[in-house]
């Protein structure tokens, strides 16, 4: 089975600008989560999607959003930039969500100049 | 608030060395338990889990991990390091009640020399 794919792995903004990354799960995972990491912060949920519904939302400003289509894949939006949200941005997909053990994509690389 | 705690952030070790990283979490209620390894320029990589029944349970390439509840800890090792291993190791909890949310420790940087 292929892995969770994400693209694009490197994206370069500016401040002000908004991003989308998208993120396809496994094949027949349902569950799509987001997190964020950071030298300073680690890795910290964002938000976890299941059946186009989001389930579950870390604290985060409303700047970041995300959504889940009927094939199970996701995407998420930052808007309004700032340097702060430069990270490594992971999806991670599991069967069914709910303690559910999740494998990982190997991130988008998102630099805010 | 939940917090994952990991007791060291740079560990060294020759190869054929033990290796015991520490967990620790702070939650009462149910947990999930997991090891996760990132290798130098992969993604992360389940190593092992633990959900419920035997607390020693086994993993990938040689590690297990030991759940103590009344300790709250769930440490990782591994009887013989090798260059390999050389990785960032990270722990991580998933209270149920919080369906899937991930909470992570701040990860140990194993360097292992050969």
């Amino acid at each position: 089975k292929a892995g969770v794919t994400q693209t694009p792995r490197y994206l370069i903004k500016t401040r002000g600008q908004q991003v989308t990354l998208s993120c396809s799960p496994i094949s027949g995972h349902r569950s799509v989560s987001w997190y964020q990491q950071t030298p300073g912060q680690g890795l910290q949920f964002l938000f976890e999607y299941f059946s186009e519904t989001q389930r579950n939302k870390g604290n985060f400003p409303g700047r970041f959003s995300g959504r889940q289509f009927s094939n199970s894949r996701s995407e998420m939006n930052v808007s309004t930039l700032e340097l702060g949200d430069s990270a490594l941005y992971l999806c991670a997909s599991s069967i069914l969500g709910a303690s559910d053990t999740q494998y990982f994509g190997p991130g988008t690389r998102l630099t805010v100049l | 608030a939940q917090s994952v705690s990991q007791h060291n952030h740079h560990v060294i070790l020759s190869e054929a060395a033990s290796l015991e990283l520490g967990c620790n979490y702070s939650y009462g209620g149910t947990v999930n338990l997991f090891w996760y390894v990132q290798y130098p320029g992969q993604h992360l990589q389940l190593l092992l889990k633990y959900f419920s029944g035997d607390p020693l349970v086994k993993g990938i390439k040689g590690f297990e991990a030991e759940f103590i509840k009344s300790k709250f800890s769930f440490n990782l090792r591994k009887p013989s390091v090798q260059w390999s291993d050389t990785a960032e190791y990270f722990c991580a909890v998933n209270p149920q009640e919080y369906g899937n949310k991930l909470v992570f420790g701040a990860g140990t940087i194993l360097r292992v020399k050969s």
